[in-house]
C-alpha cells in the first residue's frame, strides 16, 4: 500500500496562475480532506468528502475547489493563486461511518505564490 | 463554528522534565484524536478517545478525555529528544461530519 500520495512536493506560482494539487489514496476509504498549515495556525479544513460525489465546505475554502470523482482521488484546485494562498497543503484519508477514524496524512505539498 | 484551542503554543523542557499539553473545545465533542507531527514531516496518528472521562496510555504518554467531553490533555513523562514535535488534537462535533484541528504545541527538548 502506498497510502496517501500527494504530487507535486513542492510548488512556485506566480499571482493568479491557477493549478490542481494531486491525492490520491490505496486503502479504500470514504472519508478525504484538505487542509493548509500556516506557521501559528495549525492546521486548517479547506474540504472534505465523505465519499465519492459527496464534498463540502471547511473552514477555509475560498479560492479553492475540490471534486471526487472516484474513491481513490480528490484534487485540489487553486482557481487564481494569490500570496495569501502560500503555505503547506496536505491531503488526508480515513474511514468513516459513526465517527472519522484515524486519519493518514500524505507527506504535503508546499505551495509559494509569489 | 466549533472553536479548539490548545495551549501552550510552544515548549521548552529539559530532557527527562515531564510536558503536558491541553485541548479545550467550545463545544462538546463526540470523540477527540491526537496527533504528532516531526519537523518538516506530516502529522501522524497517536490515539483517540471516545468516553467521557477516558484515560489511556501508550507508554510514556497519557491521554484523557474530560468528563464533559469539551477537554482533552497529553502528558509525557520524562521527555525524550526523540519526543521532539508539534502535537495537535484534533476534535469532532457531535452530528458533525470532520475535525477541527487545534493550533497545536511545538515541544523542544534540550539535551
Amino acid at each position: 500500500n502506498a497510502g496517501v500520495t500527494q504530487t507535486p512536493k513542492f510548488q512556485v506560482l506566480k499571482t493568479g496562475q491557477s493549478m490542481t494539487l494531486q491525492c490520491a489514496q490505496d486503502m479504500n476509504h470514504e472519508y478525504m480532506s484538505w487542509y493548509r498549515q500556516d506557521p501559528g495556525m495549525g492546521l486548517r479544513l479547506i474540504h472534505y468528502s465523505v465519499g465519492a460525489g459527496i464534498t463540502d465546505q471547511g473552514e477555509v475554502p475560498n479560492g479553492y475547489n475540490v471534486s471526487r470523482s472516484t474513491t481513490e482521488d480528490f484534487p485540489l484546485r487553486l482557481l487564481s493563486a494569490a500570496p495569501s494562498q502560500t503555505s503547506v497543503y496536505f491531503c488526508a484519508s480515513s474511514s468513516h461511518g459513526q465517527a472519522i477514524y484515524e486519519q493518514y496524512f500524505g507527506p504535503g505539498t508546499r505551495l509559494t505564490v509569489t | 463554528g466549533q472553536q479548539v484551542m490548545q495551549i501552550p503554543q510552544y515548549q521548552h523542557v529539559q530532557e527527562g522534565e515531564d510536558f503536558t499539553t491541553y485541548c479545550n473545545s467550545s463545544t462538546t465533542l463526540s470523540n477527540i484524536q491526537w496527533y504528532k507531527q516531526r519537523p518538516g514531516g506530516h502529522p501522524v496518528f497517536l490515539i483517540q478517545l471516545v468516553k467521557s472521562g477516558e484515560v489511556k496510555k501508550q507508554k510514556r504518554l497519557t491521554f484523557q478525555f474530560g468528563e464533559a467531553k469539551k477537554n482533552s490533555s497529553l502528558h509525557i513523562t520524562a521527555t525524550q529528544t526523540t519526543d521532539v514535535g508539534t502535537y495537535f488534537c484534533a476534535g469532532r462535533g457531535t452530528g458533525a461530519n470532520n475535525l477541527f484541528f487545534g493550533t497545536g504545541t511545538r515541544l523542544t527538548v534540550i539535551p
